[in-house]
């Protein structure tokens, strides 16, 4: 099946800084990305969903200023946590669609757990 | 706004033992999909089903999808230590571009 990565795995930061993360689709084009938010033992929650070429758009009750959302290429997609605190300490995980396969698959990243102190 | 629900939320089961979790939207569906996410992992995809009443199976999993389009099931025979895992749900309705998940059902497995 397609890849996708996400870098950082793990990032501990200080509150009051910025944590930008990664998403990559290794092996085919995404014109849309989706960012996830999980907490422990819950199910996973959308943040937004990144599009290609223009603006993001963004669920309800998440603050498109504090999660900037850049998808520059049809690779690439990353979310930066601005002025992190501690209840943004969380697992965000990207996914990708790859419209190219006959079911409308969801490729996940391997998640970033972040930890602000 | 549309509503995914799973249960149950846990189910904890002896080795051997049969297993089920259930979907249930609020909204008809075009498409659910099911993902298992490992402890510790990411979700990773399962199956993907689209007709009204349709079922699939995969070794020891069967999936349906109701007759409605509105409810699905997951089922899987004989448990594994393997098995373990949150299994979730993803319903998408008809001209939307993306799923909304359910909360999950969280398996274990006594040997």
């Amino acid at each position: 099946g397609a890849v996708v990565s996400q870098h950082p795995s793990r990032v501990i930061c200080k509150s009051g800084t910025s944590v930008k993360i990664e998403c990559r689709s290794l092996d085919f084009q995404a014109t849309t990305m989706f960012w996830y938010r999980q907490f422990p033992k819950q199910s996973l929650m959308l943040m937004a969903t990144s599009n290609e070429g223009s603006k993001a758009t963004y669920e309800q009750g998440v603050e498109k200023d504090k999660f900037l959302i850049n998808h520059a290429s049809l690779t690439l997609s990353t979310l930066t946590v601005t002025s992190a605190h501690p209840e943004d300490s969380s697992f965000y995980i990207c996914s990708a669609p790859d419209s190219k396969s006959l079911q409308e698959t969801q490729y996940f990243g391997p998640g970033t757990r972040l930890l602000v102190l | 706004g549309q509503q995914v629900m799973q249960i149950p939320q846990y189910q904890h089961v002896q080795e051997g033992e049969d297993f089920t979790t259930y979907c249930n939207s609020s909204t008809t569906l075009s498409n659910i999909q099911w993902y298992k996410q490992r402890p510790g992992g990411h979700p990773v995809f399962l199956i993907q089903l689209v007709k009204s009443g349709e079922v699939k199976k995969q070794k020891r999993l069967t999936f349906q999808f109701g007759e409605a389009k509105k409810n699905s099931s997951l089922h899987i025979t004989a448990t594994q230590t393997t098995d373990v895992g949150t299994y979730f749900c993803a319903g998408k309705r008809t001209n939307a571009g993306k799923s909304t998940f359910g909360d999950g059902t969280t398996l274990t497995v006594k040997p």
